[in-house]
């Protein structure tokens, strides 16, 4: 069954250092998203994407985070300057464009900012 | 604003024996539903969705339930096993919106 892979699975950065990571949605996907839990708490939207532009992002995803699709398989989340409550798993999710689809998700990427 | 909510934190259920985690949901504009797995080290797994046209759909050893009037919904599993021991999440979306707004998650922990 095809699957949303993400990488790397757990990244360790300084503070004030760009971080990105990476997603590779399911291949005829054509909805993407990043997700964030902070440990212990619930799933919160951050940003969707579609037709290379973003349709929607949430009040987390400020100035310091960007999204690229730079190819036709990948699809990337960049912290430019990370900060101490940027640590979270940072979740990508996929979904088709066939009305009302469920996003399916990624593993996710552990980010531990020091 | 949107708000997606679970009643109980934790359930313990014996094995073999039938599950029901409760949602409550506040954005009566939602008329899409979505059950989430979510084990150890790991992302939600989709299990079941259903839409605001209906109040009832079934699955394998699952069934969700969604009372529009009282903005409830539910996840029944039948003869819970070991490895339906995780958290489960409910989600919410509406039709033209991007994000899927999650509850808090509810773990539930099979007694073998």
């Amino acid at each position: 069954e095809p699957e949303v892979t993400q990488t790397p699975s757990h990244q360790v950065t300084q503070m004030g250092q760009e971080v990105i990571l990476r997603c590779v949605p399911i291949s005829n996907h054509l909805y993407f998203y990043w997700y964030r839990q902070i440990l212990g708490q619930k799933v919160e939207f951050l940003v969707s994407f579609y037709n290379n532009e973003i349709s929607e992002k949430s009040e987390i995803f400020d100035d310091q985070f960007s999204v690229e699709r730079p190819d036709g398989s990948n699809f990337t989340l960049k912290i430019r300057s990370t900060k101490l409550e940027d640590s979270a798993m940072y979740f990508c999710a996929s979904r088709g464009d066939a009305g009302n689809q469920p996003q399916h998700f990624g593993d996710g990427t552990r980010l531990s900012i020091l | 604003g949107e708000s997606v909510g679970l009643h109980l934190p934790t359930l313990s259920v014996q094995e073999g024996d039938n599950s029901i985690i409760n949602c409550a949901y506040s954005n009566s504009a939602s008329d899409y539903f979505i059950w989430y797995k979510q084990e150890s080290g790991k992302g939600p797994q989709f299990i079941i969705d259903i839409r605001s046209n209906m109040d009832k759909r079934q699955g394998q050893r699952v069934t969700v339930l969604l009372n529009k009037t009282v903005k409830h919904l539910s996840l029944q599993i039948a003869a819970t096993q070991p490895g339906d021991s995780a958290v489960y999440f409910c989600a919410e979306n509406y039709y033209g919106n991007n994000r899927l707004a999650f509850g808090k998650g509810n773990q539930v922990v099979v007694i073998p």
